[in-house]
């Protein structure tokens, strides 16, 4: 089974601080996205990567940014955490487009 | 660019009943149809999908159809059980696309 891992299931950071969320996985994907989950705003795309170093924006890029060195692992970074930054946030990778997502189990971040 | 309104955002249904979920997209060239269940704490999970050239597919208890000339999608399932408790997402993409598009999610409770 592919497996998809964040690093933290719970974080809680202070309003002004640098975080970052990990994700690796395990398949050999070429593509790996980080969304953020709101209640009935359903899942929106941060940033997503389709090959190593390349990286793409999604629908609400601004205050995050993006790094993936390595094929496997995919960082999400909030460059300096804001309440409003407050939410649910899921890694995925599928092996190519429209194909299966995998997600990871999640990372609920708290920022005060 | 692409959209996708789904209906309706709650959906309580009689344990044994049928239950229907409804999307429509508005990119008439999109061909990628997939629905994720997403339970209680849990992570997303693929649980059909369908492409633009078949009008409908099946998986034992669920189903999904597709109306390309009205631009709308559906997911049935039949005989509804407990464990089918979950928010359900849809989704639409183009085949040169990296990106899904994500319909806001329906909440299906199911009743004793």
């Amino acid at each position: 089974d592919v497996k998809v891992t964040q690093s933290s299931r719970y974080l809680v950071k202070r309003t002004g601080e640098k975080v970052f969320l990990e994700c690796v996985q395990d398949m050999d994907h070429e593509n790996m996205f980080w969304y953020r989950q709101d209640p009935g705003l359903g899942l929106r795309l941060i940033y997503f990567s389709y090959d190593v170093k390349m990286k793409e924006k999604g629908d609400i890029p601004e205050g995050y940014s993006v790094s993936r060195e390595k094929k496997e692992r995919f960082s999400l970074i909030l460059e300096s955490a804001s309440t409003n930054q407050t939410s649910m946030y899921l890694c995925a990778s599928n092996p190519s487009t429209n194909e299966k997502l995998f997600f990871g189990s999640g990372t609920q971040l708290s920022v005060l | 660019g692409e959209n996708v309104e789904q209906h309706p955002s709650t959906l309580s249904v009689q344990e044994g009943d049928s239950a229907v979920i409804k999307c429509t997209y508005s990119d008439s060239a999109s061909n990628y149809f997939p629905w994720y269940k997403q339970e209680l704490g849990k992570r997303p999970q693929l649980i059909i999908d369908i492409r633009s050239n078949v009008g409908e597919k099946k998986d034992q208890r669920i189903a999904v159809t597709l109306n390309k000339t009205a631009k709308h999608f559906s997911l049935h399932i039949t005989e509804t059980q407990p464990e089918d408790s979950a928010v359900y997402f849809c989704a639409a993409s183009l085949d040169s696309n990296y990106q899904l598009i994500w319909g806001a999610g329906t909440k299906l409770i199911i009743k004793p």
